[in-house]
């Protein structure tokens, strides 16, 4: 079946310690997402990918790094500058623009 | 930013009642509005793109209207079951933009 894969369910990270996490889609879309959910809030952007090696900030980008080598592979990195990683990570994908997105099951990011 | 608020961030209802409930977003520069459907353990569905000012949208026991003039869109549950029970989001897509911007959810629990 086609679908968004994120792996793993639950991560936790040291202090200054960089992780990534994992999304994988086989849906054959061209845009990918990653947001950022905590408790009380809407789901956050990070950063997006309209097209393999390109990708944008989004509205909370600091302390994240992403790449889009693949078509079908769009990774984050939670690098050690972000002070405050601990959320549940979501990530998207969909044909571009207005095309309603598929999401994966998400990843637990914790600090150890 | 964006400013997408959602209402009541949380309500119970008895099986077989009736619910609805809102989102509100910015009418100026109006391009879209999605709701998903978010159930516990699972990521979540997409159940209405809307983009036309008067829109209404059906599945099942599901639908939804849209009024692109006052930024507000209703999202009615007709004689919910359990199975309704999850969080309902709704998300804007303003024109010019890649992205969407979600509001908090409206979470729904449905008493047997």
């Amino acid at each position: 079946d086609g679908g968004i894969t994120q792996s793993p369910k639950y991560l936790f990270r040291k202090e200054g310690q960089n992780v990534t996490l994992s999304c994988e889609q086989n849906l054959n879309h061209d845009a990918m997402y990653w947001y950022r959910q905590d408790p009380g809030q809407g789901l956050r952007l990070i950063y997006y990918s309209q097209i393999v090696n390109d990708f944008q900030k989004g509205d909370i980008a600091e302390g994240y790094s992403v790449s889009r080598e693949k078509k079908e592979s769009f990774p984050l990195t939670v690098t050690s500058a972000q002070k405050n990683p601990t959320a549940f990570y979501l990530c998207a994908s969909n044909d571009g623009g207005n095309q309603p997105q598929h999401f994966g099951d998400g990843t637990r990011l914790s600090i150890l | 930013i964006l400013n997408v608020e959602q209402s009541p961030q949380s309500l119970h209802v008895q099986e077989g009642d009736s619910t609805n409930f809102t989102c509100s977003f910015p009418s100026s520069n109006f391009y879209a509005l999605h709701w998903y459907r978010w159930e516990t353990a699972k990521s979540p569905e997409a159940l209405f793109v809307m983009t036309l000012n008067g829109d209404e949208k059906k599945k099942g026991r599901i639908s939804a209207t849209l009024n692109t003039k006052e930024g507000y869109s209703y999202l009615y549950i007709k004689g919910s079951q359990p199975e309704d029970s999850a969080t309902y989001l709704c998300a804007y897509f303003k024109t010019g933009a890649n992205n969407l911007f979600f509001g908090t959810g409206t979470r729904l629990t449905v008493i047997p």
